[in-house]
């Protein structure tokens, strides 16, 4: 049983450039949620969605940044125009039920966005 | 704004001994969850406690939750070398909004052979 997948699991991108991650939830999990670590920073929450709905992104830079979670495959994190403060690892995390905060959540193993 | 204070930071012991890792906040959580982050890896649950008061061991891992859900503790005894690595809390807010985890910043922790 596959654990979250997250790709790639490095990506290198010039300024101004779009950065496009990938997240596959676990298998029955249908909520998904995306965390960014800083260097020597905490994870900070980001965005949760559910299959079809984005139901808080509270987290999100109010610019360039984007997510989805379509009926069929991946979510997908979007970050426009990349500047270097975006570097950071993005994390994924799934879970069956909403607001699973009883049980903790599983996460991927990140991807690490590199801006040059 | 809910913040998590960790401390030590950094931590670097010897193999055998025995250690505390404390987590702290004014704020009151639904429950507190602590993961361990290997480098280059995402977090890994350890463990979940909801109860104020609530004591969980997991082999030489005790965790307990205080009483005002606003602190939680981590202890290991008798630590080795496999032990080494970032360890995070992160409490789950009351409320609607449970599902958004605060983060502590980590203590990085050391066991030497």
């Amino acid at each position: 049983n596959a654990g979250v997948m997250q790709n790639p699991r490095h990506l290198v991108r010039r300024r101004g450039q779009e950065a496009r991650l990938r997240c596959s939830p676990m298998k029955g999990h249908s909520h998904v949620y995306w965390y960014r670590q800083l260097p020597e920073e905490g994870l900070k929450f980001m965005v949760y969605l559910q299959k079809e709905n984005i139901i808080d992104e509270s987290g999100m830079p109010k610019e360039r940044f984007s997510a989805e979670f379509p009926k069929e495959g991946p979510s997908i994190l979007r970050i426009q125009q990349v500047v270097r403060g975006d570097s950071a690892a993005y994390f994924c995390a799934s879970s069956p039920l909403f607001s699973d905060d009883t049980n903790g959540y599983t996460f991927g193993s990140g991807t690490r966005l590199t801006v040059v | 704004t809910q913040l998590l204070e960790q401390s030590p930071q950094f931590l670097s012991i010897q193999e055998g001994e025995n250690l505390t890792v404390y987590c702290n906040s004014s704020s009151v959580f639904s429950s507190l969850q602590w993961y361990r982050q290997e480098p280059g890896e995402g977090p890994v649950l350890l463990v979940t406690v909801v109860t104020g008061g609530e004591v969980k061991k997991l082999k030489r891992l005790t965790f307990q939750f205080g009483d005002a859900r606003k602190d939680s503790s981590l202890h290991i005894t008798a630590a080795q070398p496999g032990d080494t690595g970032l360890y995070l809390c992160a409490g789950a807010s009351t409320g609607a909004g449970s599902y958004q985890l605060t983060f502590g910043k980590g203590t990085k922790l050391s066991v030497i052979p």
